[in-house]
Formats: structure tokens, sequence, C-alpha cells
């Protein structure tokens, strides 16, 4: 099948350990922050979002930090599950225009 | 539910040929977006629409790429004299409103190839 992304950085990681996706942005004038999921062959899906104003937001199994001295995001996954396995990038977002701005990829893998 | 759908999934052109790629957004949605995805990168934003009008078209290109969504709701990505260059995914993305942050429901892509 196809491949997203043949030339990313790749973290391997063991299932039921956590993981942890870094993420530099570059816009301190982003409204918004979000991470996205892609599975070979599909587009981007939405994982979590954490508003400009905030540092920290938890979802089911994940965990967005936002440090904006440093303009650093991170996603912190959980007992990571092969069904964790994927492309994952982080991107930002200023409200009154609604394009988003993707970053560079991360590929996770995660071994039995 | 449905989601976004895109045909085809798969082009092969050869260069010089003029495509077509279509996007059927989520019924209702306002908002629909076109972003390039060249491999091993992340998607880049081509075109916005609110309903039928074309809001933002700064990241298209060059002036052989063009998008319509005449109706408001299908959308279509139209590039002429196509080039090796162009060879890349091509997502659509839509979403409920036209106003402040919504979140944006992808399709699945049309991956081109031009020889």
């Amino acid at each position: 099948g196809e491949s997203v992304g043949l030339h990313l950085p790749t973290l391997s990681v063991q299932e039921g350990d956590n993981s942890i996706i870094n993420c530099a942005y570059s816009n301190s004038a982003s409204d918004y922050f979000i991470w996205y999921k892609q599975e070979s062959g599909k587009g981007p899906q939405f994982i979590i979002d954490i508003r400009s104003n905030m540092d920290k937001r938890q979802g089911q199994r994940v965990t967005v930090l936002l440090n904006k001295t440093v303009k650093h995001l991170s996603l912190q996954i959980a007992a990571t599950q092969p069904g964790d396995s994927a492309v994952y990038f982080c991107a930002e977002l200023k409200a009154a225009g609604n394009k988003l701005t993707f970053g560079g990829g991360t590929r996770v893998l995660v071994k039995p | 539910g449905a989601g976004v759908s895109q045909s085809p999934r798969y082009k092969v052109a050869k260069r010089g040929q003029d495509v077509a790629l279509r996007c059927d957004p989520i019924s209702g949605h306002v908002s629909l977006f076109w972003y390039q995805q060249a491999l091993g990168q992340g998607p880049e934003f081509l075109t916005y629409f609110q309903n039928e009008a074309q809001l933002d078209k700064s990241g298209l290109p060059s002036d052989r790429f063009f998008a319509e969504r005449p109706e408001g709701s299908v959308s279509t990505l139209k590039i002429q004299r196509t080039q090796q260059e162009d060879s890349a995914v091509y997502l659509c993305a839509s979403s409920p409103s036209g106003q402040g942050y919504n979140e944006q429901f992808f399709g699945p892509g049309t991956r081109l190839t031009v020889l």
C-alpha cells in the first residue's frame, strides 16, 4: 500500500509503553494547535487540540502539552497499542483564517 | 455516517495532460479546503471555500491550478498541463461552519502521479 512518509523521523515503542512525540512550531500568533494521526492510504485524522491560552489538555489516552515560551508542542500517548502505529503531525491554525499549517511528521512504530 | 470522499483515489497522468480531482464534502459542511501532500511531508494548504465563495487561494502553486465549488457542495481541483513536480497526494477537508475554529475532516486523498 501507500506509504505516508518514507523519510520521517521514527519513534519505536514497545506495546504498552508510553509514547512522546514532539513538535516545534513557528507562528506565535496561532490560536489553536492540533495533533493529527495519518495511517497509510488515509487522510489525517483529528486526535486532540489545544487552544493557545492553555498549556495542557487531556483526552482518552492522549495528553497534549503546549510550551509557548519555547514554541514547543508535545503529544503523549499512554499505553501505546499496535493501532497507534501511524504518522503523527502537529498543525497550527489561526481561527480567522481557518487554514492549517502542518509541521513535519513523526512515524510511530509499535512493537508487539 | 458518510465522511469526505474523493475521486479518483489514484490518477496517473502524462506530463502536459490536464487532470480534475473531485471532492464530496460531508453534507451540510460550509467550509471546504484543499491541501497538497508531498511524499514524506505534511499537507500544505492550497485553497479554501466558504460555500461557493473561494476566500483564500494563496496556496495554489501556479496559475495551472484552479479550484471551484459552484453550488457550495462538491468541489473540483483542476490542474492544467501537469508537471512532474505536481505528483503528490491531494487532500480535501471540510468543516461544519465558516466562522471561528472548527475541526476539519479529511478525505482519503487522491494520489496523482505525473510521468
